[in-house]
């Protein structure tokens, strides 16, 4: 089992330059979210889905887009890089329903910085 | 802002030791999750406790949960160098519906 696959690991931008951070999971889990790790501010959610079609804004969802076109994939969209964007980038999933506790499944991480 | 707290910050012991960890949340919650995260590493889930449940055990971790005081603690019994990481409550919050908002985190380190 892969889990959940995330892609690029590193990443060097620019100011202003677009990138998309690509995660993917097999588990087939209707529920994925990213979030950005920063030093002495733990995880901020950013934008999740619910299922394929279904987005929603997270804590701080200003410069970053989401679409969720099948249940796999949930790629994040910098339009325009800013150095306050530099961070740790993780998806995470799991599965919904009945019952949902929450309990995530996270991916290693993209790191990324802008110059 | 952050839903949880954690303390201390940092924490480091000798091997064999216990290691508690506490963490404090501001709303009424569905449950309150611990997570694991080694250095470089994604987060690890290590256990969920309730809103209606008061303890757990997990092999060497035990979480307590009081709601009253909006806390919780995560105690590693004997520890090991391997334990060595960072750890993170999260809640997910009864008005959230599908929202788990992290903590700051501790670092532990045991040293052997």
């Amino acid at each position: 089992n892969a889990g959940v696959t995330q892609t690029p690991k590193f990443q060097v931008l620019k100011t202003g330059q677009s990138m998309t951070l690509q995660c993917a999971q097999d588990m087939n889990h209707e529920y994925m979210s990213w979030y950005r790790q920063d030093p002495g501010m733990g995880l901020r959610l950013i934008h999740y889905s619910v299922g394929a079609g279904i987005t929603d804004q997270g804590e701080v969802p200003n410069g970053y887009n989401v679409s969720r076109s099948t249940t796999e994939d949930f790629p994040l969209r910098l339009l325009s890089a800013a150095p306050s964007q530099t961070s740790v980038y993780f998806c995470a999933s799991t599965r919904r329903g009945q019952g949902w506790t929450g309990e995530l499944f996270f991916g290693e991480g993209s790191r990324l910085t802008v110059l | 802002s952050q839903q949880g707290e954690e303390d201390p910050q940092a924490l480091s012991i000798q091997e064999g030791e216990n290691a508690t960890m506490n963490c404090s949340y501001k709303t009424s919650i569905n449950n309150l999750q611990w997570y694991r995260q080694n250095s470089g590493r994604g987060l690890v889930h290590l256990i969920l406790i309730r809103s209606n449940e008061r303890e757990k055990h997990s092999g060497r971790l035990r979480v307590t949960l009081d709601t009253s005081k909006k806390s919780s603690s995560l105690l590693i019994t004997a520890s090991r160098a391997a334990d060595t990481a960072s750890y993170f409550c999260a809640t997910v919050e009864e008005t959230s519906g599908s929202r788990l908002t992290f903590g700051e985190g501790t670092q532990l380190t045991v040293n052997p």
